[in-house]
């Protein structure tokens, strides 16, 4: 069974770099055909897909946040995070890992972690 | 770039079926995945492909599709299917294609 853990600071001050890290347990990050994946939701707002690292080490971004997020990976601890700079009030969200499966016609997020909540406020 | 459509909110009597509908061009390409959420907690997988569920999800929930639209059937709601509901599929349009999800509805059993 696949779990992902979030960790990070709950309070990034904005203009600031917003950094998260996911644990992945009963999978490895670098082999398999998944993709491990940041998704984020404001408060009392529906989901976002923000970007993904495949197992290979690419990595693959939402246009609308590209310029600003970057996600890495670290094999030996088998985590990967996420960095987002220059945040406003508008990141504040929970941020969820997920692990994600690109099929011929279809494309799912099937697991997740809990999530953490990220507030950006000075 | 394509986006999916969900209405809000829905209401359904205990015991009776409900439809959930996403709207999208990215439909035509790919089936919905759906998610089930409720407060404070992450998104559970329901239906994915076709009409596939996952290990644990009853089979009182199904998929299914036509063109431009999706749809999520409860047959015999529970109460413990309120919730918001989420489809995903990808926008394969543009240079770079992404992961996009619906708004969401909310689920009331009456």
């Amino acid at each position: 069974q696949v779990q992902l853990q979030e960790s990070g600071p709950g309070l990034v001050k904005p203009s600031q770099t917003l950094s998260l890290t996911c644990t992945v347990s009963g999978g490895s990050i670098s082999s398999g055909d998944y993709y491990w994946s940041w998704i984020r939701q404001p408060p009392g707002k529906g989901l976002e897909w923000i970007g993904y690292i495949y197992y290979s080490g690419s990595t693959y971004y939402n246009p609308s946040l590209k310029s600003r997020v970057t996600i890495s990976r670290d094999t030996s601890k088998n985590q990967f995070s996420l960095r987002l700079s220059s945040v406003t009030a508008a990141d504040t969200a929970v941020y969820f890992c997920a692990r994600f499966i690109s099929g011929y016609d279809y494309v799912v997020f099937d697991y997740w972690g809990q999530g953490t909540l990220v507030t950006v406020s000075s | 770039s394509s986006e999916l459509t969900q209405d809000p909110a829905v209401s359904v009597a205990l015991g009776q079926t409900v439809r959930i509908t996403c709207q999208g061009d990215s439909l035509r390409s790919y089936y919905a995945t759906w998610y089930q959420q409720k407060p404070g907690q992450a998104p559970v997988l329901v239906i994915y492909g076709k009409t596939n569920r996952p290990s644990g999800i009853p089979d009182r929930f199904s998929g299914s599709s036509s063109g431009n639209t999706a749809s999520l059937t409860i047959t015999g709601a529970q109460a413990e299917d309120e919730a918001a509901y989420y489809c995903n599929s990808r926008d394969s349009s543009g240079n770079h294609p992404h992961e996009v999800f619906g708004g969401g509805t909310k689920l009331t059993v009456l």
